[in-house]
């Protein structure tokens, strides 16, 4: 089955500087990768996917870059705010999205005044 | 627009007992989906339904877990006996396949915890 690990676990930064969480998958079917942010006691948001047929997204500050040789990909976050402090989780599956997620374990993002 | 409903919020209860969680999904969505998160553990995916039929219940942990879906607006995850290590927030999420697909969306969650 597919394995997907995420680092760095931790991630400080100064507001107003970048972010960049990078995840690997092992299954190279996996063709859908979406990422989550998670603030404390609440549910899992999706604020960005990609399919393989793509190397890059963008939506706002957000962006993410796949490399499916490689079998990696990144979430970046730019101009960092206060209220993207969350854990970002990074996830992978085949069938265009329609099977079930593995998820990485996670990115406690934090975002120093 | 309504999202995923998920009910109770909160369940505590001792072990032994007989636990039902249960999920409406976003109107429309044809893909159901229920995961557990732990701190040990992380998400993980335990079964998910298409078109209210299962395709994959390989993370059903043992047999006390069972998951139904009787329509396309409801499904329940059972537990019975409950046990402290079922102790997590079990999640419901939704999404749809067509022109691209939609992502998944979850629900609020389950907090439940086995005494």
């Amino acid at each position: 089955g597919e394995n997907v690990e995420q680092h760095p676990s931790t991630l400080s930064v100064q507001e107003g500087d970048s972010a960049v969480i990078k995840c690997t998958y092992s299954d190279s079917a996996s063709n859908y990768f979406p990422w989550y942010k998670q603030e404390l006691g609440k549910r899992p948001q999706l604020i960005i996917d990609i399919r393989s047929n793509v190397g890059e997204k963008k939506d706002q500050r957000i962006a993410v870059t796949l490399n499916k040789t490689a079998k990696h990909f990144s979430l970046h976050i730019t101009e960092t705010q206060p209220e993207d402090s969350a854990v970002y989780f990074c996830a992978a599956t085949e069938g265009g999205g329609a099977d079930g997620l593995t998820f990485g374990k996670g990115t406690h993002l934090i975002i120093q005044p | 627009d309504a999202g995923v409903i998920q009910s109770p919020r909160h369940e505590v209860t001792e072990m032994g007992q007989e636990v039902t969680l249960r999920c409406k999904p976003i109107s429309g969505h044809d893909y159901l989906f229920w995961y557990r998160q732990t701190m040990m553990r992380g998400l993980e995916l335990l079964i998910y339904f298409n078109n209210n039929v299962p395709i994959d219940d390989s993370g059903m942990p043992e047999d006390r877990f069972s998951a139904k879906m009787p329509n396309a607006s409801f499904s329940t995850l059972k537990i019975q006996p409950s046990e402290p290590r079922d102790s997590a927030v079990y999640f419901c999420a939704s999404s749809f396949l067509l022109a691209g697909g939609s992502g998944q969306f979850f629900g609020p969650g389950t907090r439940l915890t086995v005494l």
